[in-house]
Order: structure tokens, then C-alpha cells, then sequence
């Protein structure tokens, strides 16, 4: 079945890294856009970054632009983020989300985010 | 920025109750790019609409999606237990990317 399975969360001080993982299943991944939204504790949902089937349209929210990088590798049906100087306030359940928006030749055309996976937690704390 | 904005914080209704949840964007938006989405508590969110009025596959028809400009809705017209959850409306725009608004919390009354 369609299915989306994040990894690589864990408790890090702040300044340190990790690399998250989201690996696909169940459906062409190469055909469709992702994105990386988080939610801190008891708080709503916050999109992080958005990448392009191919990989070549990119952007970030203003909040990790700098330290945080997406990629993705087609042929292994994987999903990335690496995070660099993590903040107590990145502290989040992190989950990877399909996307089915995609650009046109005129416009982008946009369905929502259909298939999310369960989410891989991220404290930063000394 | 285009920030959004919804209402009411906590919507608390009893089974078989309509709920009617607000998303209030800060300038005019296009219906095209407006999504919603519900939360269960620890769950991922599930997509409800896009195009503000469009239900995504397997979602019931007692869930419906409206409005334009500024102002959107999302109507739950007979709530069952499962219905009792978090809802965000959600953007694509420019910058950022996208938004999520601060959410409405439909509780049991």
C-alpha cells in the first residue's frame, strides 16, 4: 500500500545535526513533489521545506532557510532532510508528506498533501 | 505574507451537531490553492478538500468545503465520534510556500 515511513529523529544539543529519512513505498515516487512540515509540542502544523519531483525546485520556510537542506534520491524512493544548527525551538515531530501540486506549462495546479507519514520526533535540548 | 486565520480557537458539539469551521485569509486568495486537513490526536494529518470545495479520495460527503477571497469554510454536517479532531486549513502561495492556519479543535460537548 501507499505508504511513507520517516526516521532518524532523536534527542541532539543545540548547535548539533541530524539527517532525516523518509522512505516511500506503494506508488512512483519519482512522479511527485514533497514536502517536510513539522509541529512542535502541542502546537499546530508548520511547513518546512518542498521539493520537486526531479529535485530541482526547492524552497524552505524562513525559519530553517540556511540550516536546514532537502533531497531526495528517486532510485532508492527516499526523502531527506538535513538539519544543521538546531535550536530548541526545531524541537517538532517532523513528517514527510506527499504532494500532489505540480507545475504546468501556465500555472501551478495544486491537490493537497494526500499521504503523510507517522512523523519522527526531533528534540534539541542540552 | 498572507497569514491565515481561523475560528473559533475550540468548537465544542455533540454528535449529530453541524459544525461550521472558518479560515480567514489576510488578502484575497484563489480557491485553487486552499486545503484542509484533519488531525486525531497522535495521528498524522489526513486531507479533507482542495481546491476549497474538492473532497479528497474516500472522504464522506457529509464533509464540505466553500468560499472564495478571503473567507473559506468547512462544514461537518452531522459530526460522528471520529469527526472529533483538529482541523487547519491550509495555502499555497508565494512566501512561503505554504501556510497552515493555527487550527480549530472540535471537541465533544
Amino acid at each position: 500500500q501507499v505508504q511513507l515511513v520517516e526516521s532518524g529523529g532523536g534527542l541532539v544539543k543545540p548547535g548539533g545535526s541530524l539527517r532525516l529519512s523518509c522512505a516511500a513505498s506503494g506508488f512512483t515516487f519519482s512522479d511527485y513533489y514533497m514536502s517536510w512540515i513539522r509541529q512542535a509540542p502541542g502546537k499546530g502544523l508548520e511547513w518546512v521545506s518542498y521539493i520537486s519531483n526531479s529535485g530541482s525546485i526547492i524552497y524552505y520556510a524562513d525559519s530553517v532557510k540556511g540550516r536546514f537542506t532537502i533531497s531526495r534520491d528517486n532510485a532508492k524512493n527516499s526523502l531527506y532532510l538535513q538539519m544543521n544548527s538546531l535550536r530548541a525551538d526545531d524541537t517538532a515531530v517532523y513528517y514527510c508528506a506527499r504532494d500532489l501540486g505540480f507545475w504546468g506549462i501556465l500555472q501551478y495546479y495544486y491537490y493537497g498533501m494526500d499521504v503523510w507519514g507517522q512523523g519522527t520526533t526531533v528534540t534539541v535540548s542540552s | 505574507e498572507i497569514v491565515l486565520t481561523q475560528s473559533p480557537g475550540t468548537l465544542s458539539l455533540s454528535p449529530g451537531e453541524r459544525a461550521t469551521l472558518s479560515c480567514r485569509a489576510s488578502q484575497s486568495v484563489s480557491s485553487t490553492y486552499l486545503a484542509w486537513y484533519q488531525q486525531r490526536p497522535d495521528q498524522a494529518p489526513r486531507l479533507l478538500m482542495y481546491g476549497a470545495s474538492n473532497r479528497a479520495t474516500g472522504i464522506p460527503d457529509r464533509f464540505s468545503g466553500s468560499g472564495s477571497g478571503t473567507d473559506f469554510t468547512l462544514t461537518i454536517s452531522r459530526l460522528e465520534p471520529a469527526d472529533f479532531a483538529v482541523y487547519y486549513c491550509q495555502l499555497y502561495g508565494s512566501s512561503p510556500i505554504f501556510t497552515f492556519g493555527p487550527g480549530t479543535k472540535v471537541d465533544i460537548k
